[in-house]
């Protein structure tokens, strides 16, 4: 597509519940990156795939947090047992490749809210 | 942890005044990145530099990165209210992953 596509744009969720979100990225885009922001700060980096190498999974802050990527097509994050901590917008981006040299397209994100 | 550090986190000026954001570390970076994002979207690259000294200009933009390559500013000429936003700074390591610094919220008012 054209830009990156993220779904849905919004989610609420009960505490404990699991939820799935998901992201498609530019066609041609080799690397893709979810990060978290909470509101007001920063990106806090999660994951990164490039190609069909394993994951860097570093970011991840816990193992209630998880994602897959079928080759260099949508990923989704999972998130089980929500807490309210894990309210935030998840964005997505991807980049032609993996490197300093190219900048991240980066979708609308999704809002999550835990209640 | 490296870590980048923006200031002001929050700037509010008149239409048609120049403003200076900083983004300062105290590692070196091989390249910086600034976005903009605005609110419900995702953050925009406005620029990449790479070598240290480098200044580069978008329009009234100025972006220029220290010469030891840890420290990075943007200067926006008589801003205008289309200005508004969150500007992000992110540097780059040796390998793929970005650092990022908790932004400047700046606000032009009419």
């Amino acid at each position: 597509g054209a830009g990156v596509s993220q779904s849905p744009s919004n989610k609420v969720t009960e505490k404990g519940k699991d939820v799935e979100l998901r992201c498609d990225p530019i066609s041609g885009h080799t690397a893709l990156y979810w990060y978290r922001q909470r509101l007001g700060q920063g990106l806090e980096f999660l994951i990164y795939f490039q190609g069909n190498s394993a994951p860097d999974k570093s970011g991840l802050p816990s193992d209630r947090f998880s994602a897959e990527r079928t080759g260099e097509s949508v990923s989704t994050l999972t998130i089980q047992r929500t807490q309210q901590e894990d309210s935030a917008v998840y964005l997505c981006a991807s980049s032609l490749y993996l490197g300093q040299n190219y900048g991240y397209t980066f979708g609308s994100g999704t809002r999550l809210t835990v209640v | 942890t490296q870590l980048l550090e923006q200031s002001p986190q929050f700037l509010s000026i008149q239409e048609g005044e120049n403003l200076t954001v900083y983004c300062n570390s105290s590692s070196v970076f091989s390249s910086l990145q600034w976005y903009r994002q605005e609110p419900g979207e995702g953050p925009v690259l406005l620029v990449t530099v790479v070598t240290g000294g480098e200044v580069k200009k978008l329009k009234r933009l100025t972006f220029q990165f220290g010469d030891a390559r840890k420290d990075s500013s943007l200067h926006i000429t008589a801003a205008q209210p289309g200005d508004t936003g969150l500007y992000l700074c992110a540097g780059a390591r040796s390998n793929y992953q970005l650092i990022w610094g908790a932004g400047t919220k700046l606000i032009i008012k009419p």
